[in-house]
């Protein structure tokens, strides 16, 4: 059974500061790995999809990176803002069916704040 | 920018009482999801919806859980008799693709059992 792990669980940095939020899973059979923000009592907002095949994805002042073999991705956050502040989700999914591997598995999340 | 809408975003009920949660997904896509997140926990797979029915569920989903897509735009999640340990955050996501492809996920509904 698929495990997504992420650390740190928190982290609390200056603004400005460029920061690396990393992800861990057990199994490398997968199709995708995505990153999503939460904000609290909020939905969860797409921010990078890496596709197996691929090794990173950039999106503004963000960019994640993907080791399959070894099972581990970091999302990576340049100039840090205190709109930043959120918690960010790692999420994956695997390739087997049966036990619900249609859906993502989900971390636990990084709660990050930047303090102005 | 289209996005993933559910309703309501707060719900309170009494335990046995049935609900339905409310989605619309982005018009486009075909492939719908129920995700929950318990409160402090992480965010859990329920079910996913593929031409008008249950392509894969968890073991999370049993029955008293059901889901449908009454029409063309709307997609609920039905609990039959609610206890307290559904009490939780539900999501709502939709994907335009099967396994390969993002997923957008709605605001969610806060339910609460009493």
């Amino acid at each position: 059974k698929q495990e997504v792990t992420q650390i740190p669980a928190a982290l609390s940095v200056p603004e400005g500061e460029n920061l690396v939020l990393n992800c861990s899973f057990t199994d490398s059979a997968i199709y995708n790995l995505q990153w999503f923000r939460q904000d609290p009592g909020k939905g969860l907002t797409s921010l990078l999809l890496i596709q197996s095949s691929q090794r990173e994805q950039t999106s503004g002042r963000l960019n994640a990176s993907l080791d399959k073999s070894s099972g581990r991705s970091t999302l990576y956050i340049a100039a840090s803002q205190p709109g930043d502040s959120a918690t960010y989700l790692c999420a994956v999914r695997g390739m087997y069916s049966g036990g619900g591997a249609d859906g993502l598995t989900f971390g636990k999340g990084t709660h990050l704040i930047i303090q102005p | 920018e289209p996005e993933v809408t559910q309703t309501p975003s707060h719900q309170v009920t009494q335990m046995g009482q049935e609900v339905i949660l409310r989605c619309v997904p982005i018009s486009n896509h075909l492939y719908f999801y129920w995700y929950r997140q318990i409160l402090g926990q992480k965010v859990e797979f329920l079910v996913s919806f593929y031409n008008n029915e249950i392509s894969e569920k968890s073991e999370i989903f049993d029955d008293q859980f059901s889901v449908e897509r009454p029409d063309g735009s709307n997609f609920t999640l039905k609990i039959r008799s609610t206890k307290l340990e559904d009490s939780a955050m539900y999501f709502c996501a939709s994907s335009w693709g099967p396994l390969n492809t993002e997923a957008f996920f709605g605001q969610g509904t806060r339910l609460t059992v009493v």
